[in-house]
């Protein structure tokens, strides 16, 4: 149980064009997902907290007219990266609460997306 | 700022020997606290989740917590080389119920043959 998918896997686009990254909890509904980003030898830094039928809480630092969440049901979050650079080339992950464990804090991730920006 | 602090390693053991892993936080609200393995180039796969003061065991790990010196550790028992990895400790921020978690920068695991 406590499935998390990510698609794609990875990608490669070209600097300007926009990706857009799904998160699906599988087996369990998610009112709560978030959003990491890792770099190279760098622990998770989360980027925003998207929760279903609201809008996403950005962390600071964090554009949030760069980095676009929908959160349209609860099973399904997506990310889209809007005019990509080189520099958002990261290890995007997604991690979601399962909606009967509210009462504890546990995040079960998916499969995290490689993003590489020519 | 809320912190998690950890030896970024790496900590090397034989195999078969007791891997001892450390963690600290800032917060004195927390009340969840977890240990996530990370294997290179994958994505954190949940190993414990402690609440209590205490051990806790499961398998061959135990997990240790200590809220008056906020401090976790996960102890490794019976080492294999399969658990060569980057762990990663992470504190719920206690002032709020958002589920979020702060994770410490990882400590890296190597268990040699």
């Amino acid at each position: 149980g406590a499935v998390v998918s990510q698609h794609p896997s990875w990608v490669i686009c070209k600097s300007g064009t926009s990706v857009k990254i799904e998160c699906r909890s599988l087996d369990f509904q998610a009112t709560t997902m978030f959003w990491y980003r890792q770099f190279p030898k760098q622990s998770l830094m989360l980027m925003a907290t998207s929760n279903e039928g609201s809008k996403a809480t950005y962390e600071q630092g964090v554009e949030k007219d760069k980095f676009l969440i929908n959160h349209a049901s609860l099973t399904l979050s997506t990310l889209t990266v809007t005019s990509a650079h080189p520099e958002d080339s990261s290890f995007y992950i997604c991690s979601a609460r399962d909606l009967k464990e509210l009462h504890t804090d546990t995040q079960y991730f998916g499969p995290g997306t490689r993003l590489t920006v020519l | 700022q809320k912190e998690v602090e950890q030896n970024s390693g790496p900590l090397s053991v034989p195999e078969g020997a007791i891997a001892s892993l450390n963690c600290t936080y800032s917060d004195r609200v927390s009340q969840s606290f977890f240990w996530y393995r990370q294997y290179s180039g994958k994505s954190p796969e949940l190993i414990m989740s402690i609440y209590s003061n205490g051990d806790k065991e499961d398998g061959r790990f135990t997990a240790q917590l200590n809220k008056a010196s906020q401090y976790v550790s996960l102890l490794i028992r019976d080492s294999q080389p399969s658990d060569s990895a980057t762990y990663l400790c992470a504190v719920n921020i206690g002032s709020s119920n958002t589920g979020k978690l702060i994770f410490g920068q990882g400590t890296t695991l190597q268990v040699k043959p």
